[in-house]
């Protein structure tokens, strides 16, 4: 089993949907947690952390669910450029600061 | 352009043949990190320093693979007698200490292509 583990997609979705994925997690021992967006052929960038709490960055909402070992992605109103491959990030501290990257889940946004 | 930038952009080499690639770090940042990744997978970690000290290397990566950091500034990760299973593009990254979070700032990368 991987460590870290998301459905690779493609999420094909028409603009102004809303759409979630998860990203399932092994380490019940991970620290900390991020979603990273990449686009085609370019570097993964933040997108925002994961808190314990739940956060929300305009029309993006992140969970976490210690529980079942998952965080979560919600995309409200989608845009054509959301178009990109999302990528969960662990932070297993028992590494030091190695974290631990999922495959991604890839999301096309259509007219 | 204050951010994360590496050196070349493109490589293209034959099997067999040495490569050098160079990432100049945001400025302030103390950890630099090296990621490679192929079509389809998340980053794979390579190694990480602290300043100029080299305090993680992934026990994935060979011996023909090296980096350095002499003074705590550019870094260089240096591949000896290429394979083809090396095709990737090698990610920098770096990030500032004593944050809470691992946040990482990416380079553009360099895609290598191992003939």
């Amino acid at each position: 089993r991987k460590e870290v583990e998301q459905d690779p997609g493609p999420f094909n979705v028409p603009e102004g949907a809303t759409v979630a994925f998860n990203c399932t997690y092994s380490n019940s021992a991970s620290q900390s947690f991020f979603w990273y967006r990449q686009d085609c052929r370019k570097e993964p960038k933040l997108l925002m952390s994961v808190y314990s709490s739940g956060n929300e960055d305009g029309r993006f909402t992140a969970q976490l669910n210690r529980a079942s070992q998952y965080i979560s992605l919600l995309i409200r109103d989608s845009k054509l450029s959301d178009s990109a491959t999302y990528l969960c990030v662990v932070n297993i501290r028992e590494s030091n600061y190695q974290l631990i990257w999922g495959a991604g889940t890839k999301l096309i946004i259509k007219p | 352009d204050t951010g994360v930038s590496q050196d070349p952009r493109h490589k293209i080499t034959k099997r067999g043949q040495n490569v050098t690639f160079r990432c100049d770090p945001i400025s302030e940042h103390n950890r630099l990190y090296w990621y490679r990744q192929t079509l389809g997978q998340g980053p794979e970690f390579l190694t990480y320093f602290q300043n100029e000290a080299q305090l993680e290397k992934s026990r994935l990566l060979s011996d023909r693979f090296s980096a350095e950091r002499p003074k705590g500034s550019f870094s260089t990760l240096e591949i000896q007698r290429t394979e083809q299973g090396d095709s990737a593009m090698y990610l920098c990254a770096s990030s500032p200490m004593g944050v809470r979070d691992e946040k990482l700032f990416f380079g553009s990368g360099t895609q290598l292509s191992v003939l």
